[in-house]
């Protein structure tokens, strides 16, 4: 299976962007590249997810690196709230495959 | 929409006993799925169902584990007996699409076996 590799912890102040890494050196043509967070209590929720091209939501951007071995989550102005953990993921689009969590990265916003 | 709902949010039961959990997945959504989290493991993918049929199984731990989905808005997890070790917050979630779409989860049931 196709693995990511995430910091274990980020910090940001805020209001100030934040750019959360994600390396995926071996993922594969139908690899799709999604991200969830946790925040203290509550179940993972969908960020956003993404193939080969960036994506923006109203919650944040997806930018993929060319080659595809990487993805940053862009929150672009981080506030309190956006304190979780974040998860990065790969899911197979041909295989049936399904949501498997790593570690993630949990991001602490300084006010 | 409420979304995914679980019941109950928490449950402390003595080691030997039933413990069942429940789950409303998203009203259309076709995949519903269990995990569990530890500290020690994450968050791991016990089961998952589709069109209300059970799917992939591997991820449950034991015997002792048995989920069903009876119909399109009702789930349960089943652990008979319970043991300290499956103290965990078991999340459902439901999805709409297999390969596209992102699931959304409950808010999770906080289990303490005693």
């Amino acid at each position: 299976d196709a693995k990511t590799t995430q910091p274990n912890s980020m910090e940001s102040n805020e209001e100030e962007p934040v750019h959360l890494p994600c390396n995926h050196s071996t993922i594969s043509g139908t690899d799709y590249i999604h991200w969830y967070r946790q925040l203290p209590s509550q179940g993972p929720e969908y960020v956003i997810h993404g193939l080969t091209s960036n994506v923006n939501n109203r919650m944040a951007s997806l930018a993929i690196a060319e080659d595809r071995k990487s993805s940053t989550l862009i929150l672009h102005r981080a506030t309190l709230r956006d304190a979780a953990v974040y998860y990065c993921i790969l899911r197979d689009t041909v295989r049936d495959d399904k949501i498997i969590f790593g570690k993630g990265t949990r991001l602490h916003i300084l006010p | 929409d409420a979304g995914v709902i679980q019941s109950p949010r928490h449950e402390v039961t003595e080691m030997g006993q039933e413990v069942t959990l429940r789950c409303k997945p998203i009203s259309g959504h076709d995949y519903l799925f269990w995990y569990r989290q530890t500290m020690m493991r994450g968050l791991e993918l016990l089961i998952y169902f589709n069109n209300n049929v059970p799917i992939d199984d591997s991820g449950m731990p034991e015997d002792r584990f048995s989920a069903k989905m009876p119909n399109a808005s009702f789930s349960t997890l089943k652990i008979q007996p319970s043991e300290p070790r499956d103290s965990a917050v078991y999340f459902c979630a439901s999805s709409l699409y297999w390969n596209t779409g992102g699931y959304t989860f409950g808010s999770g049931t906080r289990l303490t076996v005693v």
